[in-house]
């Protein structure tokens, strides 16, 4: 069945440092979504991927994904202390099922 | 507008006991479904449902069961609760179809079998 890897699994970095996660799908995707957990909280919609290549960016947060559809980006510019938490990804698979699976999340520490 | 409501916020059941989570939405979004959370492993999905009456089984469904008899409830039943079942439940909904936008997540639910 459709999986779904994201790495790393954790990243502690330095306030103003910037970072990234990658997500890894075993099939071609349909769209690609990105979510952020907040620690005791529950996942809350960043953005979607539809196109093969397709990049978009929110203020210093850049999402990219891949020309095969089977990848995908979070990259965080000049981190702050409010973007502690931990990104998801989630894949829309090829059927017409509408089933979207998950990553297992990165979760990102930011030292002030 | 309350988005998508689960009930309990948190349980403690005795394993062999049963129960109900219940999920509901007020968007009238034909797609719900649940997922567990565990340390390390992210969302899983349990069940999903494209519409009333629909339901299919995602990447760990064994041990749970779902109906949707309705457009806005969506509960999920333990018929027999075990500790590998202790985890935070997460119901969520959205609009059918390949690229109709986000999942709507209701607050969780914290399940401890004991």
């Amino acid at each position: 069945g459709q999986q779904v890897m994201q790495i790393p699994q954790y990243q502690h970095v330095q306030e103003g440092e910037d970072f990234t996660t990658y997500c890894n799908s075993s099939t071609t995707l349909s769209n690609i979504q990105w979510y952020k957990q907040r620690p005791g909280g529950h996942p809350v919609f960043l953005i979607q991927l539809v196109k093969s290549g397709e990049v978009k960016k929110q203020k210093r947060l850049t999402f990219q994904f891949g020309e095969a559809k089977k990848n995908s980006s979070l990259h965080i510019t000049a981190t702050q202390t409010t973007d502690v938490g931990t990104y998801f990804c989630a894949g829309l698979g090829g059927s017409n099922t509408g089933k979207l699976i998950f990553g297992q999340g990165t979760t990102l520490q930011v030292k002030p | 507008n309350a988005g998508v409501t689960q009930t309990p916020k948190f349980q403690v059941l005795k394993t062999g006991q049963s129960m109900t989570l219940q999920c509901a939405q007020d968007m009238n979004h034909e797609y719900m479904s649940w997922y567990r959370q565990d340390p390390g492993m992210g969302l899983r999905l349990i069940h999903y449902s494209v519409g009333a009456g629909i339901t299919d089984q995602g990447e760990v469904p064994n041990g749970y069961n779902v109906s949707r008899s309705t457009t806005e409830d969506f509960p999920l039943r333990l018929l027999s609760a075990a500790p590998s079942q202790t985890s935070v439940y997460f119901c969520a909904s959205r609009n059918r179809g390949r690229n109709t936008g986000e999942l709507f997540f209701g607050e969780g639910s914290r399940l401890t079998v004991l």
